[in-house]
């Protein structure tokens, strides 16, 4: 089965420090594409970055940046510089169907994330 | 401004009740789903459509059913079969069947009472 693991429940990072949330994944598939999704309270899902995995250069944001381990199936994010904005539930997302008939997103089950002033 | 809608964004159904939620999208994207969103359990895909008049069930599809008659709209029913319904709903549309981002509607929070 294809999955996307979040081993991260919580975490939590001084404001203006750097944290970096994990993710991995599972799939047979040679070619798809990973995203970042940020949830505040709102509840709006917030597309924050996203990598397409024939892509060797790991993506960036702003703020943002991923480091993609193609080989040992890592897509990890990286939040520099942290405010007190993003703190939110973060959601590492796979879509595994690449050129398939599919198409869907598979979600890991999320990193609260709390940023202290 | 181009985007999703889902309405309401909250509601309340009697158990035994079939309940529908409206999602709406102007962003002329082929492609729509609907999510259901527990504690802890991180999103998980009821159904989905590529183009009108077609689609797919997902993971956890058994109580629910979809129509896609425009390419605007995809309602979810959620039957009184749908043992547990009460959760969060997420509708989503992308472009070229999910190749790309997907862009989310700001939810309906579903309570069973």
């Amino acid at each position: 089965a294809q999955t996307v693991t979040q081993s991260q429940p919580e975490m939590s990072v001084q404001e203006a420090e750097t944290v970096t949330l994990s993710c991995t994944y599972d799939t047979s598939e040679s070619d798809y594409y990973l995203f970042w999704y940020k949830q505040p309270p709102s509840r709006q899902m917030i597309l924050v970055i996203r990598q397409e995995a024939y892509k060797q250069q790991n993506a960036t944001e702003n703020r943002f940046s991923v480091n993609f381990q193609k080989a040992a199936k890592s897509f990890s994010l990286k939040i520099s510089d942290s405010q007190l904005g993003d703190a939110a539930m973060y959601f590492c997302a796979c879509d595994m169907n690449y050129g398939g008939s599919q198409g869907n997103l598979i979600f890991g089950k999320g990193t609260k994330l709390s940023v202290k002033p | 401004d181009g985007g999703i809608t889902q309405s309401p964004k909250y509601l309340f159904r009697k158990e035994g009740q079939n309940v529908t939620l409206s999602c709406e999208q102007n962003l002329n994207h082929d492609a729509m789903y609907w999510y259901r969103q527990d504690p802890g359990q991180g999103l998980r895909l009821i159904y989905y459509s590529q183009i009108v008049n077609d689609f797919q069930k997902g993971d956890i599809a058994e109580g629910y059913s979809v129509s896609r008659e425009k390419k605007e709209s995809f309602p979810l029913t959620v039957t009184s079969a749908q043992k547990n319904p009460t959760a969060f709903y997420l509708c989503a549309s992308s472009m070229f069947g999910g190749l790309t981002e997907a862009f989310f509607g700001q939810g309906t929070r579903l309570t069973v009472v």
